[in-house]
């Protein structure tokens, strides 16, 4: 079990440019979930999704953001014309399918727009 | 929708000690479950202790205790003697066990816990 992995741990960008990051859950886990933390504040739910299905995306979500998990293994989290607002940790976490397995966290994406 | 309350930004400890970390939520949901997690300074995050809702009997892992209240709705995490390696961000979180939102965690804003020398 090497844990969920994301890519890269931080990554700086102008303003409007387009940044991808990248997720490998856990092997087994079947459920994969994107959250952002700000600043002093505890992470917000972004999307999730069960296996290749995105079942629900946050109104945090603008139209910028687009997120896909091919063949329901690892996950991509695309940020387009990044703005200062969408400076932020961007975590993944994945589990299991049933509902009461614990979530586990990768160690984010450190997301700079200068 | 549901909402978490984490009240103290910051708490300290002396190594050795128990401190006591508050939460409070609020939802229309009967069933649940609640989450303390920890982060560490610039690690992951990683699952500290859960508890059930319609458990009556607080749950414990080792020197983490909680205190559920479900009336109340309130959910305190208890750690007797602290030590240096719990220093970290402490987090609450609420999920639901059904319905169209059981997948997703509600956070707190979060405590600094401090354990000093």
């Amino acid at each position: 079990d090497t844990g969920v992995s994301q890519n890269p741990r931080h990554k700086i960008t102008k303003r409007g440019q387009n940044v991808t990051f990248r997720c490998d859950p856990i092997s087994e886990h079947n459920r994969l979930y994107w959250y952002r933390q700000t600043l002093g504040q505890g992470p917000e739910f972004l999307t999730y999704f069960q296996n290749e299905a995105q079942l629900e995306k946050s109104r945090l979500l603008s139209d910028r953001f687009s997120a896909e998990r091919p063949k329901g293994s690892f996950s991509t989290l695309e940020i387009q014309r990044t703005e200062q607002g969408d400076s932020a940790m961007y975590l993944c976490a994945s589990s299991l399918g049933s509902g009461n397995q614990p979530q586990h966290f990768g160690d984010g994406t450190r997301l700079s727009i200068l | 929708a549901q909402t978490v309350t984490q009240s103290q930004p910051e708490m300290s400890v002396q190594e050795a000690e128990t401190v006591t970390l508050s939460c409070t939520y609020d939802t229309s949901e009967s069933n649940y479950y609640l989450f303390w997690y920890k982060q560490p300074p610039s690690r992951q995050m990683i699952l500290v202790i859960r508890q059930e809702a319609y458990k009556q009997q607080n749950a414990t892992e080792n020197r983490f205790s909680v205190n559920f209240q479900k009336a109340a709705k309130s959910f305190s995490l208890k750690i007797s003697d602290s030590q240096l390696g719990d220093t970290a961000m402490y987090f609450c979180a609420f999920r639901a066990l059904n319905g169209g939102s059981n997948y997703k965690l509600t956070f707190g804003k979060g405590t600094l816990l401090t354990v000093n020398p």
